[in-house]
């Protein structure tokens, strides 16, 4: 079946901007996170859902930072007011309970900020 | 700080070779350990998930267990130039996953 997809593949923005990008996880997982990965890392965690609900947003950095998943698939993450500092491959992963916690990704964002 | 520690690398074999890759973590209390494969410009892949110590065999991979220890590995046999990549440990943490930095690996034919 189909895997994550992520849109768009690619986003450069100027600093100040708001953006936003948008998951669509595997059909049927009720599980979705967003991770962030620099050059050289590995992913971040960001935040994960379980439904619609955010679970746990621990790892956002800031209030500029935000995602909704409204229906319980697809998932928004924004970003106000943004700075080069959020340059990175964001990442979604989904995954289906009953999995023991194995997470698919999706291609990535790469979002750079100039 | 919760931690998964990895040597950067590179780490070099000759094709044919076998490729052993570790992992140390902090958090006793993690259950589920998993290998990554990532391409240069490409996502993360899913390889490996261990949750028993032991070992796991899956083809030509084979991961470790050892939570007294508090360390993870993968092997790879015969290893091939097309295994040149970087792998990413991740232990759960406990529904979101904790990263290692990766082990860039070189397969040279």
């Amino acid at each position: 079946g189909a895997g994550v997809s992520q849109t768009p593949s690619n986003k450069v923005t100027e600093k100040g901007k708001y953006v936003e990008l948008r998951c669509d996880p595997i059909s049927g997982h009720t599980a979705l996170y967003w991770y962030r990965q620099s050059l050289g890392q590995g992913p971040e965690f960001l935040i994960y859902f379980q439904g619609t609900g955010a679970a746990d947003d621990s790892g956002l950095p800031n209030d500029r930072f935000f995602a909704v998943r409204p229906e319980g698939s697809v998932s928004t993450l924004k970003i106000q007011r943004t700075e080069r500092g959020d340059s990175a491959v964001y990442l979604c992963a989904s995954s289906s309970t009953g999995t023991r916690g194995e997470q698919y990704f999706g291609p990535g964002t790469r979002l750079t900020v100039t | 700080q919760k931690e998964v520690e990895q040597n950067s690398g590179p780490l070099s074999v000759p094709e044919g070779a076998i490729a052993s890759l570790n992992c140390t973590y902090s958090d006793r209390g993690s259950q589920s350990f998993f290998w990554y494969r990532q391409y240069s410009g490409k996502s993360p892949e899913l390889i490996m998930s261990i949750y028993s110590n032991g070992d796991k065999e899956d083809g030509r991979f084979t991961a470790q267990l050892n939570k007294a220890s508090q360390y993870v590995s993968l092997l790879i046999r015969d290893s091939q130039p097309s295994d040149s990549a970087t792998y990413l440990c991740a232990v759960n943490s406990p529904d979101k996953l904790i990263f290692g930095t990766g082990t860039r690996l070189q397969v040279f034919p």
